[in-house]
């Protein structure tokens, strides 16, 4: 069936990059998407990609995908405490649903 | 643009009685909206797609009669847990589409439930 993955943990110190990696399985969807969760508060659309490219970059954020390997990752260059949160990658699942398919999601730890 | 309410933001309740919660969307018209479970440190359980005007798509082994979903106008779908109990306390969040380029589901702040 269709899945999402991604690693649970992520600790890194102020001021390094962080990249949180994420494997799926259906390759239909046209779009990928990073949303990012604070504590306590809903998610919020952090970036997306459009499955046509293999990079998108917005400020510190870099978007890789590769679509053989079925990977997507995210970067963010000069990581802050602000930054910490949950990082959930998400696609569509197949058969036009509507229906968002979430990782189970990467806490990012950022240690000053 | 694009923002999704949620009302109320935090609800505590005794065990029986039913709760209410709003997802509105502000400043566009949602095509379909979702529901949403969320345990601790867990991902999102999708609970029900929601159209307005026809009747709530559930996930499977989703009570319907238990959460009851209506999506009456383009910018309103309520949540109503009813009879809730402890097992039923959770963080919920909705989301919608509709409002963006990228076919993308905006979020609510998502509303804490406990059932005493």
């Amino acid at each position: 069936g269709e899945d999402v993955e991604q690693s649970l943990f992520l600790s890194v110190r102020e001021g390094d990059s962080s990249v949180i990696n994420c494997t799926y399985t259906d390759s239909s969807s046209t779009y990928l998407y990073w949303y990012k969760q604070e504590p306590g508060a809903g998610l919020q659309l952090l970036t997306y990609i459009f499955s046509n490219m293999d990079m998108k970059q917005d400020q510190r954020l870099t978007v890789l995908l590769n679509k053989k390997d079925k990977h997507l990752s995210l970067r963010i260059a000069d990581t802050q405490t602000g930054d910490s949160a949950i990082y959930f990658c998400a696609e569509y699942g197949s058969g036009n649903t509507g229906k968002l398919i979430f990782g189970q999601g990467t806490t990012l730890q950022v240690k000053p | 643009g694009a923002v999704v309410s949620q009302h109320p933001s935090r609800v505590i309740c005794k065990s029986g009685t039913s709760v209410k919660i709003e997802c509105r969307s502000l400043d566009f018209q949602a095509t379909t909206m979702f529901w949403y479970r969320q345990f601790p440190k867990q991902s999102l359980m999708l609970m029900a797609t929601s159209n307005e005007g026809s009747k709530a798509t559930y996930e499977q082994g989703v009570e319907k009669d238990k959460f009851l979903i209506n999506h009456a106008s383009l910018t309103l779908s309520t949540l109503t847990v009813t009879s809730a109990h402890p097992e039923d306390s959770s963080f919920y969040i909705c989301s919608a589409t509709g409002g963006g380029t990228y076919n993308e589901q905006f979020f609510g702040p998502g509303t804490r439930l406990t059932v005493l």
